[in-house]
Order: structure tokens, then C-alpha cells, then sequence
């Protein structure tokens, strides 16, 4: 079945640092695959997405680049801030819409 | 344009009890799925409903059940509340049966005692 396997952490930064969060998946046929991050005492927001190989998709600094020979989609920012402290989650979409996600890494920026 | 909206917030019951969650989609989605967050387990897809009709079903007992509504607002009901059924239940939305794209609301935060 479709799986996803991201990075675990948690992760510390400090502000201005690169961030790479690994992201690696299963799936039969084309999946669109996103990121999404979830806030303290917060649901899931929509960070970035790509739907077929090659596509980057990006928002806010991140991007991602759907690899479909390595079946990777590892999230990068080139500078964080103390702002971006939150959980990330790799997830796809197939076929039945039973998204999958991962299990989500904490990632917290100190200043 | 409103978001994803979820009733209650936080929510108390006991083991054994019933309990009932609500989600509103973001206007013009006909589409609404039902997440559950539990410590430890991530994010497990529950149900999907479109169109007033249950399309696709996680992995869970019948004692989750849920039903969409002629205005897209949907309900999750629980029945015979497990203490493991704490959790946080994500409602997402998306406008048709075709998008995969997934709006998520903030959440109701379940505790079973």
C-alpha cells in the first residue's frame, strides 16, 4: 500500500540556518505529494505541493521537488526563523483520496 | 473566504459514552474527510464523504461512523468511547471528488477518562 517515511526528529536550528527535512514514498501510480505544517494548538496547513515528477512546488521559502526516481520529496529552506518552530508533515494523495501521511517532524528554531 | 470550521473545541467524556463532532467546509467543497491524530499513531485517515455519501473508510471499528449533510456540513459520531480513542480529529475538505488537495479545520480535541 502507499506509504510515507520522513525524517525523524526532532530537529534544532538556529535562526538562519538551512533546513532539509527528508521525505521518501511508496505509492502505486502518480501521487500528488504535499507538505504540511501544523502549528502548536493547531490543525494542518497546506505549506506546498507537487503533483507529477519534476514539479517544485514552494511557499514562504520552502520548496520541494518531486523525485520520482528516487521517490523523494524532501523539504528545504535556505534561512529559518524562529517563526517556522512547528511540526511537518510529508503526506500523498492517489487514487480513493485516503491521503497518507508521515509521521511528522518537529522542527524548532532558536534564535 | 472561511476556513475549515470544527465544533467543539475540546471536548470531555468518559469510556462508554457517545460523542458526536461537527465540521463545516470551506464554502463551495462538496467534499469532507475525517482524520484522527492520537499520540504516537500520527494521522490516520477515518472517512470520506462527498456528495452526501460515504466514498472511502480507514481502518477503524464500526463504532465510527459519521453522515454528510444536503450542505456539505458533516458529523462524526463515536460510540462506546474508548480511552484510546483520545485524540485529535482533524476535519479537512476539499471542493469535488476529483481534487487532492485537503483544507484542514483546527481540530476537536477528544479526551475519554
Amino acid at each position: 500500500g502507499n506509504s510515507v517515511t520522513q525524517m525523524e526528529g526532532p530537529v534544532t536550528l538556529s535562526e538562519e540556518a538551512f533546513l532539509t527535512i527528508n521525505c521518501t514514498y511508496t505509492a502505486t501510480g502518480y501521487p500528488s505529494l504535499f507538505w504540511y505544517v501544523q502549528y502548536p494548538g493547531e490543525g494542518l496547513q497546506l505549506l506546498l505541493k507537487a503533483t507529477k515528477a519534476d514539479d517544485k512546488g514552494s511557499n514562504k521559502g520552502f520548496e520541494a521537488t518531486y523525485r520520482k526516481e528516487t521517490t523523494s520529496f524532501h523539504l528545504e529552506k535556505g534561512s529559518v526563523q524562529v517563526s517556522d518552530s512547528a511540526v511537518y508533515f510529508c503526506a500523498l494523495n492517489s487514487y480513493n483520496n485516503d491521503m497518507r501521511f508521515g509521521a511528522g517532524t518537529r522542527l524548532t528554531v532558536k534564535p | 473566504e472561511a476556513g475549515v470550521t470544527q465544533s467543539p473545541t475540546h471536548l470531555i467524556k468518559t469510556r462508554g459514552q457517545q460523542v458526536t463532532l461537527r465540521c463545516s467546509p470551506i464554502s463551495g467543497h462538496t467534499s469532507v474527510y475525517w482524520y484522527q491524530q492520537a499520540l504516537g499513531l500520527g494521522l490516520q485517515f477515518l472517512l470520506w464523504y462527498d456528495e452526501g455519501e460515504e466514498r472511502n473508510r480507514g481502518n477503524f471499528p464500526p463504532r465510527f461512523s459519521g453522515r454528510q449533510f444536503p450542505n456539505y456540513s458533516s458529523e462524526l459520531n463515536v460510540n462506546a468511547l474508548e480511552l484510546e480513542d483520545s485524540a485529535l480529529y482533524l476535519c479537512a475538505s476539499s471542493p469535488d471528488r476529483e481534487e487532492d488537495t485537503q483544507y484542514f479545520g483546527p481540530g476537536t480535541r477528544l479526551t475519554v477518562l
